[in-house]
């Protein structure tokens, strides 16, 4: 079965800095993969996700992703972090592609410092 | 376009007790899929329908259950509510074909006392 792992539970970034999140997957086999961003008292919103179209994904909100079959990652960045930015993110893979039953991580809070 | 609708958004509910939930998912969208967050466990997958059919399913007892209508919406049932059952309780939608990502709704906050 798939899994994911996301190092570090909680990130903290001064405004303006660089923003990496860390996931690894355990498939040998490029799964379908997910990061989506959850707001306190929200559902989850999609960021970006890799489909095997392209190594690097562009998402929303100045994200993206880059997916490295030889390190089995997907790790997310952003060039500059905003005060917005702040919440915390989970990656995901597709247990099955054309499935929907997602095994996610443990997900990351990410403190931006003014 | 609407997005993903729970119902309801709070709910508090007594030990033993049964709850359902609903979800409407976005118009088009054929494949549901419902999710349960807790701090403890964080997300774990539930189980999908797509076509009024469930597709998969997630390691969950019995007491937890789900259908699907045939304009797409579903319903999540949990009987005899126990105190662990308290979760953020998330539905997802998506048009069910390969390649498609989900879109969550915020959920419904179930609390067992």
């Amino acid at each position: 079965a798939q899994s994911v792992t996301q190092l570090g539970s909680h990130v903290s970034v001064s405004e303006g800095a660089l923003v990496l999140l860390r996931c690894n997957y355990s498939s040998s086999v490029p799964p379908y993969l997910f990061w989506y961003v959850q707001y306190p008292n929200q559902g989850l919103q999609l960021l970006l996700k890799y489909t095997s179209a392209a190594t690097l994904v562009k998402g929303i909100n100045g994200f993206e992703a880059e997916f490295k079959k030889s390190e089995t990652s997907f790790h997310l960045t952003k060039p500059s972090a905003h005060m917005s930015d702040a919440a915390e993110y989970f990656c995901a893979v597709s247990d099955e592609a054309g499935t929907y039953k997602y095994i996610f991580g443990t997900g990351t809070r990410l403190k931006v410092l003014a | 376009k609407a997005g993903v609708t729970q119902t309801p958004r709070y709910l508090i509910k007594t030990r033993g007790q049964q709850v359902t939930l609903s979800c409407s998912p976005i118009s088009g969208h054929r494949s549901v899929s419902w999710y349960q967050q807790t701090p403890g466990q964080g997300l774990q997958f539930l189980f999908e329908y797509f076509s009024e059919t469930q597709r998969n399913k997630g390691n969950f007892p019995g007491r937890f259950s789900g259908r699907q209508f045939s304009n797409s919406r579903s319903e999540m049932n949990v009987s005899t509510l126990e105190l662990g059952d308290s979760a953020l309780y998330l539905c997802a939608s998506s048009f069910g074909t390969e390649n498609t990502e989900a879109f969550f709704g915020q959920g419904t906050r179930l609390t067992v006392v």
